[in-house]
């Protein structure tokens, strides 16, 4: 089992649609938990953290965690197709380990 | 305000040749961290560093590996002996640690070919 886990996609959907992006981790004690943004050849770029149960809104994007679950998700409102773009969910797992754990990522297509 | 910055950007080289490359950090930052980016995978880490100190280094690291963050600042990552196995995008990413938050910035990266 992969220790963070991403569907790769890819994931389609209409502008100004709502594009749900989940992802799913193995170690439950991880404590931190984040989603980049990744351009063809492009470096990631970081988009949302989240470290406590619930939701996380920012704009056009929430976040949302469910650590009893493993799962922790990106919504992006509003589509648009400058979105479109590889998405990976990122994992540090305790206090103790400060390198991040990612998935394979995403690959989003925002269709005009 | 300057983000992260890697150099070179790319890098052409013939297996067997060694590499070097640089990171410089956001100013206050005092984590950097090294990844591995290879095609269609999610980065993966390398090693990292809180200020001078490196603490952390992945089974990735072989001993044809080495980063050096001399005066805690800019970081160089060497690979001695290529092999065509090392290509892939090289990641830097710097954090300032607070608390129990540390949030990686990743600069542009170096893409390494070897032929």
């Amino acid at each position: 089992q992969k220790e963070v886990e991403q569907n790769s996609g890819p994931l389609s959907v209409p502008e100004g649609a709502i594009a749900s992006l989940n992802c799913t981790y193995s170690d439950r004690g991880s404590q931190s938990f984040f989603w980049y943004r990744q351009y063809s050849g492009k470096s990631p770029e970081l988009i949302m953290s989240i470290y406590s149960n619930g939701d996380k809104e920012d704009g056009r994007f929430t976040a949302q965690l469910n650590k009893a679950s493993q799962y922790v998700s990106l919504l992006i409102r509003d589509s648009q197709p400058s979105d479109s773009a590889t998405y990976l969910c990122a994992v540090r797992k305790n206090t103790g380990f400060q390198k991040l754990v990612f998935g394979t990522g995403t690959r989003l297509l925002v269709s005009p | 305000d300057t983000g992260v910055s890697q150099d070179p950007r790319h890098k052409i080289t013939k297996r067997g040749q060694n590499v070097t490359f640089r990171c410089d950090p956001i100013s206050e930052h005092n984590r950097l961290y090294w990844y591995r980016q290879t095609l269609g995978q999610g980065p993966e880490f390398l090693t990292y560093f809180q200020n001078e100190a490196q603490l952390e280094k992945s089974r990735l690291l072989s001993d044809r590996f080495s980063a050096e963050r001399p005066k805690g600042s800019f970081s160089t990552l060497e690979i001695q002996r290529t092999e065509q196995g090392d290509s892939a995008m090289y990641l830097c990413a710097s954090s300032l640690a607070r608390g129990n938050t540390d949030t990686q910035y990743f600069g542009p990266g170096t893409r390494l070919t070897v032929l």
